[in-house]
């Protein structure tokens, strides 16, 4: 069974700068591409990073990714209190041909 | 602006049936994949099933294959998801989202609001 695994919190204050990690056995994170996603309380999810570290329009370059072998991170600089909410990697699992998504990170802005 | 509105959600029974639908507009819809997200009370986003632009490939996680179907019309610029032998742990909001390609493998691009799904037993 393909899992990647996330913090299941994290937390930080204004203007700080935050990571999340997102690990994954072998057969899916060293040859997939990974994207993040946010969820925040009462709307839609949003990707925030998809192909590894291309973002949609729209999307601040306040949200950046980074992968390293079966690692990947996604990193948010100057944190503001409507990042409180959500996060997750998700990545492409070709032995099986589904994505497969973290558990998720619920980020705190304190 | 890329669009994309589900419909269809609402209340079954264990058991029953039900068919979900996104409405895309804003882009060329026949040149993209799409697929079906979902997320349960409590838990997190679950990708469940995926298409390719033209209907050949479809994909589905082991908890719903077998019981739901995707499928789309192009001309009418909407995706279906048919869910059928529901139990109570289908309850959940119910995304579509736009792939960045025509194919389901590439990359989860623009969400929509989504529809909620309640099983009672």
């Amino acid at each position: 069974q393909s899992v990647l695994t996330q913090p299941p919190s994290a937390s930080g204050t204004p203007g700080q700068r935050v990571s999340i990690s997102c690990s994954g056995s072998i057969s899916h994170l060293r040859t997939s591409t990974v994207s993040w996603f946010q969820h925040l309380p009462g709307a839609a999810p949003r990707t925030l990073l998809v192909d590894n570290d291309k973002r949609p329009s729209g999307v601040p370059d306040r949200f950046s990714a980074s992968r390293s072998g079966t690692s990947a991170s996604l990193a948010i600089s100057g944190l503001q209190s409507e990042d409180e909410g959500d996060y997750y990697c998700a990545a492409w699992d070709d032995s099986v041909d589904v994505w497969v998504f973290g558990g998720g990170t619920r980020l705190t802005v304190l | 602006e890329v669009q994309l509105v589900e419909s269809g959600g609402g209340l079954a029974q264990a058991g029953g049936s039900m068919t979900l639908a996104c409405v895309s507009s804003g882009y060329t819809f026949e040149n993209y994949a799409m697929h079906w997200v979902r997320r349960a009370p409590g838990k997190g986003l679950e990708w469940i099933s995926g298409i390719d632009w033209n209907s050949r490939r479809r994909g589905y996680a082991d908890s719903v294959s077998g019981r739901f179907v995707i499928s789309r019309d192009n001309a009418k610029k909407t995706l279906f998801l048919q869910l059928s032998s529901l139990t109570s742990d289908d309850t959940a909001l119910y995304y579509c989202v736009k792939d960045i390609n025509s194919d389901y493998d590439y990359g989860l691009d623009v969400w929509g609001q989504g529809t909620s799904v309640t099983v009672s037993s």
